[in-house]
């Protein structure tokens, strides 16, 4: 089974430029989450859809970022414009609702750094 | 207030040795506990998973240990190798099957 698929894996900016992330859940999921996770700490959720639809976006700084899930399969994760501190990995996950516990699996992340 | 408090921040271990990481929670109600290994550079991996009814599960060397009652949660790593330097991060769900608070991790070092 094809695990979560991001890209790119890397990418450096400056500010106030923009950046896209993608990622490519397991087939069949049907969850699928954004987190950002800052040197040494935990992810923090950014966004999480089910299927094509938005079940919480409250954590993700609106002004700046934006996330689509068009089709429920693929999703991309946009900043713009990027600042300092959105300096992160990127990490995406998804889980299959079939799955009693809500498993989560997680891609290799897309780390970013913003100058 | 992190609502997940995982001590000690890090850890640096000799090969061989045990040692024991602790997870602390204020999730409630509680559904389950989950214990993921992230190596540097990759995306987290889980290791077990424990509903409010199991006390304890086992993954090879990976032990975790659940007390629903003070809320507290330990994984018991055994015989360490150099592969288990990694961050262990403890996930905690609520009433909501897809409601996940995170813990900050710990960092643990295993040196030769």
């Amino acid at each position: 089974e094809a695990g979560v698929a991001q890209s790119p894996r890397y990418k450096i900016i400056e500010k106030r430029q923009s950046v896209a992330f993608w990622c490519n859940p397991i087939s069949g999921h049907a969850t699928l989450y954004w987190y950002q996770q800052i040197l040494g700490q935990g992810p923090k959720l950014l966004i999480q859809f089910q299927n094509n639809g938005v079940v919480d976006d409250s954590q993700l700084p609106k002004d700046r970022f934006s996330a689509e899930r068009l089709k429920g399969v693929d999703s991309t994760l946009k900043i713009q414009p990027a600042k300092l501190e959105d300096s992160a990995v990127y990490l995406c996950a998804s889980s299959s609702d079939r799955e009693i516990t809500g498993e989560l699996f997680f891609g290799e992340g897309s780390r970013l750094t913003v100058l | 207030k992190n609502q997940v408090e995982q001590s000690p921040q890090s850890l640096i271990i000799l090969e061989g040795k045990n040692c024991t990481l602790q997870c602390n929670y204020t999730v409630s109600p509680f559904s389950n506990l989950r214990w993921y290994k992230q190596d540097t550079g990759r995306g987290p991996v889980s290791l077990t998973i424990m509903t409010f009814s199991e006390n304890t599960k086992s993954n090879g060397r990976y032990t975790a240990t659940l007390d629903a009652d003070t809320k507290q949660s330990s994984l018991h790593i055994t015989a360490s190798q150099l592969s288990d330097s990694a961050s262990y991060i403890c996930v905690v769900s609520g009433s909501r099957r897809n409601d996940m608070r995170f813990g900050a991790g710990t960092r643990l070092t295993v040196k030769p």
